[in-house]
């Protein structure tokens, strides 16, 4: 399967722990995204990297969350101090570069349980 | 501000009947949209995108339709099959982003056997 893959699937975790999540983007796609999904709403855009680079951060993104691609590859988001508010899917997405590549195609998700 | 909205949020059909799911937009610079099919616990599965300088585009048994003029697109089933009960997103990309999408809420289609 050359999708994107994120691991891990599901995530159990007590309120007030640090959590991480991985997301492997298709093979040579420089464009990589985060996306939060709380139930029964659309995706909402978290942070966009081209590479390393992180070029954009939502308002959603609060200072628990950081998100990283050290080696323009795979990337992590790690929320610090989860609150049950944190409670989601969070979805990574990838892309080629290029203007008339725009289609970003979505991993499994990892679906995030805040006790 | 910005929002992608949908007008039926539960959509019924017969199967084999043709399905239309509807969505409106808001920003009149976004310039690419795209419709996703999300099954129960997957991530969203790219069906058919479209440009703006276009208001028509087929695919297998998709077809979807802007209308810049009432900011208004649509996604067209045919023949809607079992494996077509989902959740529809559409979404757009606003033309000054960073190619970040812009979704909204869902519809779900139900097919009936």
């Amino acid at each position: 399967d050359t999708g994107v893959s994120q691991d891990p699937r599901h995530k159990i975790t007590k309120r007030g722990q640090n959590v991480t999540f991985r997301c492997d983007p298709i093979s040579e796609h420089n464009r990589l995204y985060w996306y939060r999904q709380t139930l029964g709403q659309g995706p909402e855009f978290l942070t966009y990297f081209q590479n390393e680079a992180q070029l954009e951060k939502s308002r959603l993104l609060s200072d628990r969350f950081s998100a990283e691609r050290p080696k323009g590859s795979f990337s992590t988001l790690e929320i610090q101090r989860t609150e049950q508010g944190d409670s989601a899917m969070y979805l990574c997405a990838s892309r080629p570069s290029g203007r008339q590549k725009e289609t970003q195609y979505f991993g499994p998700g990892t679906r995030l349980l805040v006790l | 501000g910005e929002s992608v909205g949908l007008h039926l949020p539960t959509l019924s059909v017969q199967e084999g009947d043709n399905s239309i799911i509807n969505c409106a937009y808001s920003n009149s610079a976004s310039d690419y949209f795209i419709w996703y099919k999300q099954e129960s616990g997957k991530g969203p599965q790219f069906i058919i995108d479209i440009r703006s300088n276009m208001d028509k585009r087929q695919g297998q048994r998709v077809t979807v339709l802007l209308n810049k003029t009432v900011k208004h697109l649509s996604l067209q089933i045919a023949a809607t099959q079992p494996g077509d009960s989902a959740v529809y997103f559409c979404a757009e990309k606003p033309s000054d982003s960073s190619y970040k999408l812009i979704f909204g809420s869902g519809t779900r289609l139900l097919v009936r056997p």
